[in-house]
């Protein structure tokens, strides 16, 4: 089974900052790796797939890069609407989530 | 507009059996491979189990496997996941998801299931 080592847990920020969260694959999974934004008491919102590819609708703030284990996401500008958790997903062979990162306000 | 409603949730206690059930519309469901995601209160995602289009593969992770079913059942548009042996650590609210090349791109809202006497 693939695991997903996400960092951090949480993550601080004031508007406007830039924020990288990172996950790490214990294999390579070739950038089968998609980012989800959720908010309290939603569903889990697709952003980025295929390590790097911007779903519609997801703000050009968001961005996603990597290869082989090593993988990252990172905000620009954060604004309030991304007050949220975050998770990565490996869906190389089937599916692992990363434990998720906690963004709030500073 | 793709949605995907899932009923069934509830309390149950340890040692029962619960189904979960989720009504796709907006999509020629049985086109797709259909997904079960769980969330413990307050803790992450975890995938639960995978079906092909024609139900004739299943998958599940060893948390779960041989005591989860998941079918569909494609004249319907609906997706099932039957629990059995339910143990406390199964108290989850349980999404149904669309797999599109593998990565979930639609979510239902969820229902919740918790496990308990």
């Amino acid at each position: 089974d693939i695991q997903m080592t996400q960092s951090p847990p949480s993550l601080s920020a004031s508007l406007g900052d830039k924020v990288t969260i990172t996950c790490q694959a214990s294999q390579n999974i070739n950038k089968y790796i998609a980012w989800y934004q959720q908010k309290p008491g939603k569903a889990p919102r697709l952003l980025i797939r295929y390590t790097s590819t911007l779903e519609s609708g997801t703000p050009s703030r968001f961005s996603g890069s990597g290869s082989g284990r090593d993988y990252s996401f990172s905000i620009s500008n954060v604004e309030s609407e991304d007050i949220a958790s975050y998770y990565c997903l490996q869906y190389d062979n089937l599916y692992t989530f990363g434990a998720g990162t906690k963004l709030e306000l500073k | 507009e793709v949605q995907l409603v899932e009923s069934g949730g509830g309390l149950v206690q340890p040692g029962r059996s619960l189904k979960l059930s989720c009504a796709a519309s907006g999509f020629t469901f049985s086109n797709y491979y259909m997904a079960w995601v769980r969330q413990a209160p307050k803790k992450g995602l975890e995938w639960v189990a995978t079906i092909s289009t024609s139900g004739s593969r299943t998958y599940y992770p060893d948390s779960v496997k041989g005591r989860f079913t998941i079918s569909r059942d494609n004249a319907k548009s609906s997706l099932y996941l039957q629990m059995n042996s339910l143990k406390s650590e199964d108290t989850a609210t349980y999404y149904c998801a669309r797999p599109l090349n593998h990565y979930f791109d639609y979510w239902g809202q969820g229902v919740m299931v918790t496990v308990s006497s």
